[in-house]
């Protein structure tokens, strides 16, 4: 039973438009949520996290939204650059220290 | 700056042999953890360890052991392989006490192959 879901295998977005990924979860318990991004051959590196207590959080091109009562989050990169195309997971955990649990992850191809 | 490594970027061995990947971290890290990804699964916590000579089972331990003799190095061990474990290992260590999850930090990956 997945936790943590993202129902997108794969999206393709044109340079320059916005590249929307979503991502359900079902454990209420979840306090930080994460998008971590991964390219083919390396590991995954962490990109932009949420806490529990705020709806929003930017960070340059990046931004991540979340809503809690419908146990969604989204990450929006505006604009999108070919840089982008990668496997994005969305990730939680109930504690900083805590394990995280990872999504299935979206492949992001951004068109030039 | 972190570093995350992980002794070998591919690895081909048979069915039955004893496979040894190995992680170490250079920050003192307590926590680390070792997830395999594979395509439409997400990254899936095999076992993870909060200090030296501890470790917890994640969600997919079978088949697999770790060791933690040195706070620097975390061993992914599989017993005897099998061709399901053919798989992208990601060793991951956790910066302890900065707070939020994102201070993890995950090494480049061991892609094997079990034949």
């Amino acid at each position: 039973d997945q936790q943590v879901k993202q129902n997108s295998p794969s999206l393709s977005v044109q340079e320059g438009r916005i590249s929307i990924l979503n991502c359900d979860y079902t454990n209420s318990m979840f306090d930080y949520f994460l998008w971590y991004k991964k390219y083919p051959a390396e590991g995954p590196t962490f990109l932009i996290s949420i806490s529990s207590i705020k709806d929003k959080n930017e960070d340059g091109r990046f931004t991540v939204f979340l809503n809690k009562s419908a146990k969604h989050l989204s990450l929006h990169i505006v604009p999108s650059q070919p840089g982008d195309s990668a496997v994005y997971f969305c990730a939680a955990c109930k504690t900083s220290y805590d394990k995280v649990i990872f999504g299935p992850g979206t492949s992001l191809s951004v068109i030039p | 700056d972190v570093k995350v490594t992980q002794s070998s970027r591919y690895l081909v061995k048979r069915t039955g042999e004893k496979v040894f990947l190995e992680c170490v971290q250079d920050m003192d890290h307590e926590n680390m953890f070792w997830y395999r990804q594979d395509p439409g699964l997400g990254l899936r916590l095999i076992y993870f360890s909060y200090d030296v000579k501890m470790k917890e089972k994640g969600d997919i331990p079978e088949g697999y052991s770790v060791s933690r003799e040195k706070k620097e190095r975390f061993s992914l061990i599989l017993e005897s392989a099998s061709t399901n474990q053919t798989s992208m290992y990601l060793c991951a260590s956790v910066a302890p006490g900065e707070g939020l999850a994102g201070s993890w930090y995950f090494g480049p990956g061991t892609r094997l192959t079990v034949t």
